[in-house]
This record gives C-alpha cells, structure tokens and sequence, in this order.
C-alpha cells in the first residue's frame, strides 16, 4: 500500500461545474496534509494546507480533512481551463522524521470548455 | 524573497559520469529537501536536512546518490556514477517549521 494515494485520472470536468479531487493515506499520525498544483513541466505550487478535521476555504478552493477515515480532498468550484494541471496530495507525517513530507503521484485534472 | 533556486536547469550527461545538482534555500528556512520526479514512480523523497543535518536518507536509490549541506544556504545532490535510469526531474524545497514546501524550478536530468 502506497503512503499517499490519489486517483491518477484523468478527471475531466466541464468548465464551470465543481471539480473533486481525493486522497487517502496510511499513517494515522499524520498531522498536517497540503494540495499543491503541477503545470507541465513547472515546479509544484501550494494551493491549500489543512491541518484539523473539516472544511478549509479559499476562494473557489475547499480543503476536506476526515482524519478518522484518513481522507483529505480538494473541490475547486467554478473550474475554469487554467485549472486543468496535476494536483499532487502532500502529507506531514509524525514521529522521529517529524517533517517528513510525503507526496501522492497526482490527479491529472483537465478542465473542458 | 528570491525562492529556491536551482542549477543547472538541465542537464545532459552520458551513462557513467558525475552529475551535481545545486541548491540554495529560501533564507532563514531550516528544512531542505530532494525530490525526484518520473512519470512513472511520480515525486520521491530522497533525502532531507534540518538545521544542515541530514535526518532521513531512505528514500536514497543507492549508493551512487549522495547529498550534503555544508551550510544553511547551499546544498548539493550528487550522483556518481550516472546510468539512465537516474534521468529525472530533480526538485529541491525548503521550508521553515511547519510552513508548507517552496520548490525550486527543479533541474532535469538526462543521461544517455
């Protein structure tokens, strides 16, 4: 079992309509869980961190953290073409590598007008 | 705030050579990591510091991998002998504390 798992796509979304992007992960103690953002051939940029169970907004994204069920997602609402790139799901795990962040292999989303 | 910056931007070097990858941090952060990136294995950790100590090397392929921090604003990523399975996007990120990764613009690798 992979650490971070993510559906690798593609997600194919109609401009406009809500995309959902989801991820599991194995470590119960994991603290601190982030989405970033993949362009082709660009670095990763951060989108949203979550650390507490719930909702996280901002702006057209939602951040969703189901610690119990080991779950993060992300909803981007009133996709738009620019959205369509590779979401990757990071999480922080705890113990003597506290900081050790580990990364999913990515959602390819695409956006269709 | 200049972000992480990497060099060389690419890089083509034949199967048995000496490959070194640069990095220096964003001022003031405390965590540098190395990432390798391939379609198929996706965004590895292979090695990370704290405070210019090496914490956890697992993710390391083997032995001809080896990285080093000689101090708090550059770190290096050497691969000797190269062999084309080792061509890859290589990433370097920093952060501070608990603040969220800042990724360089990767350096990419291709060994022929």
């Amino acid at each position: 079992q992979k650490e971070v798992e993510q559906n690798s796509g593609p997600l194919s979304v109609p401009e406009g309509a809500i995309a959902s992007l989801n991820c599991t992960y194995s470590d119960r103690g994991s603290q601190s869980f982030f989405w970033y953002r993949q362009y082709s051939g660009k670095s990763p940029e951060l989108i949203m961190f979550i650390y507490s169970n719930g909702d996280k907004e901002d702006g057209r994204f939602t951040a969703q953290l189901n610690k119990a069920s080991q779950y993060v997602s992300l909803l981007i609402r009133d996709s738009q073409p620019s959205d369509s790139a590779t979401y990757l799901c990071a999480v922080k795990r705890v113990g003597s590598s506290a900081s050790k962040i580990i990364f999913g292999s990515g959602t390819r989303l695409s956006i269709r007008p | 705030d200049a972000g992480v910056i990497q060099s060389p931007r690419h890089e083509v070097t034949e199967m048995g050579q000496e490959v070194t990858l640069r990095c220096k941090p964003i001022s003031g952060h405390d965590y540098l990591f190395w990432y390798r990136q391939t379609m198929m294995r996706g965004l590895e950790l292979l090695i990370y510091f704290n405070n210019n100590v090496p914490i956890d090397d697992s993710g390391m392929p083997e032995d001809r991998f080896s990285a080093k921090m000689p101090n708090a604003s550059f770190s290096t990523l050497k691969i000797q002998p190269s062999e084309p399975r080792d061509s890859a996007v290589y990433f370097c990120a920093s952060s501070s504390g608990d603040s969220p990764l800042h990724f360089g613009n990767g350096t990419r690798l291709t060994v022929t």
